[in-house]
């Protein structure tokens, strides 16, 4: 299947600073990338879709303005978690859609584990 | 909006006996697709299956299958000779038709495997 990476795979940050994680897809070209947040022995909730080239879309609740995200390549997306607090450490996963595949499965990134100190 | 539900926070099956995982949805739309995703310790989300909605047959995926119950709106996850492999989190998730691609995922199900 296809790869998508993601980086850094942990971080701890003070708080109050800002912190960019990056998304991936390496063998294809992803047009829509998903963000989800995963608390500890929870399930993955979707926080935003991010479309190349485009705002992103963020889910109720979400507050844009700190959870920063860029699609700026088919290749790429970002999201910059500012001003961070000990309440938004948690597991952030990326997924990538790959249009090459029957139903346009995603494929998800290993996951980042963010520590606000 | 649609919900995701699986009512098992954990199970757990000896190596090479047979468990069944349960979810249930709730949508409007006809069109859609289930998914079941493992997530082992690593964390790393793994497709373990799908159906599309408009299939009847039911997918297998060598010892993963499913029973698809469009009408009871039900799609539970049988896994058969279990492996320690297998110990993990199993998500459901749903994928509808005017969701842009994103996933709905269940609270998911805890799976020990034991020798």
């Amino acid at each position: 299947g296809a790869v998508v990476s993601q980086h850094p795979s942990w971080v701890i940050c003070k708080s109050g600073t800002s912190v960019k994680i990056e998304c991936r897809s390496l063998d294809f070209q992803a047009t829509t990338m998903f963000w989800y947040r995963q608390f500890p022995k929870q399930s993955l909730m979707l926080m935003a879709t991010s479309n190349e080239g485009s705002k992103a879309t963020y889910e109720q609740g979400v507050e844009k303005d700190k959870f920063l995200i860029n699609h700026a390549s088919l290749t790429l997306s970002t999201l910059t978690v500012t001003s961070a607090h000990p309440e938004d450490s948690s597991f952030y996963i990326c997924s990538a859609r790959d249009p090459r595949t029957d139903g346009n499965e995603q494929f998800f990134g290993p996951g980042t584990r963010l520590t606000v100190l | 909006a649609q919900t995701v539900t699986q009512s098992q926070p954990e199970m757990s099956v000896q190596e090479a006996e047979t468990v069944t995982l349960s979810c249930t949805y709730d949508t409007s739309e006809n069109n859609y697709y289930l998914f079941w995703y493992k997530q082992p310790p690593s964390r790393q989300m793994i497709l373990v299956i799908r159906q599309e909605a408009y299939k009847q047959q039911n997918a297998t995926e060598n010892r993963f299958s499913v029973n698809f119950q469009k009408a009871a709106k039900s799609f539970s996850l049988k896994i058969s000779d279990s492996q320690l492999g297998d110990t993990a989190m199993y998500f459901c998730a749903f994928r509808g038709s005017n969701s842009g691609y994103a996933l709905n995922f269940g609270k998911g199900t805890s799976l020990l495997v034991t020798p």
